[in-house]
């Protein structure tokens, strides 16, 4: 399976700035996933990202808070904007290799003050 | 709409005991079931997974059970171990359209010695 590089690892952030959460892969993926777990919670699909094409957002997710980008196969980056303390989360980088083969980064943990 | 829904929230097993989480799920394009286990601080990884053609999968400890027909399916852990404590998720997957994991709302689960 794919190994999965995030990050920072964690991060204190002032209200009203922005972060960008790196994801870099081993290998050549076509499909990474931005999910975001808030405290004791499930995850949340944020996006789908594809190389060469835009990314796609869920319902109550927009561009314009969560940027993406993802310029090759093995690397993307989330950013998350204009922060308030509701960013507050876990952010969680994915791959999905083959047909099932879905892994997950060890994620970043934004405490937004 | 909660497409995948899990149960219980929390579980408290004594060692050497049989943990059972149960899900069930609504859309019937699912067609591919993980489970992942998450340790505090690390992201979510893959324990087992069934595809709908089979009723049970078992590795080691950890077996799936899995019914079509009421749309339901169960992760069962025997001889539970201190080293079990995590939160568990169920996913399903749709392999149509954007092809990410659905996820359920957790389980904790506690196995004391």
């Amino acid at each position: 399976s794919a190994v999965i590089s995030q990050k920072p690892s964690r991060d204190i952030c002032q209200r009203g700035t922005s972060l960008t959460i790196q994801c870099q892969v081993d290998s050549q993926v076509t499909m990474m996933f931005w999910y975001r777990q808030q405290p004791g919670q499930s995850l949340t699909l944020i996006a789908t990202a594809n190389q060469g094409s835009e990314a796609t957002y869920e319902s109550g997710f927009v561009i314009d808070k969560f940027p993406i980008s993802r310029p090759n196969l093995t690397f993307s980056t989330l950013t998350v904007s204009n922060m308030s303390p509701e960013d507050s989360s876990i952010y969680l980088c994915s791959v999905r290799q083959g047909r099932d083969g879905y892994t997950f980064g060890s994620g970043t943990r934004l405490t937004v003050v | 709409q909660q497409q995948v829904k899990q149960s219980p929230q929390s579980l408290i097993v004594q060692k050497g005991g049989i943990s059972i989480i149960n899900c069930a799920y609504e859309n019937t394009a699912f067609d591919y079931f993980p489970w992942y286990q998450q340790f505090p601080g690390k992201g979510p990884a893959l324990l087992i997974a069934i595809r709908p053609d089979v009723s049970e999968k078992k590795e080691g400890r950890f077996t799936i059970s899995f019914n079509k027909s009421a749309k339901q399916f169960s992760l069962h852990i025997m001889d539970s171990q201190p080293g079990d404590s995590a939160t568990y998720f169920c996913a399903a997957r749709a392999d149509t359209g954007r092809r990410a994991l659905t996820f359920g709302s957790g389980t904790r689960l506690q196995v004391q010695p």
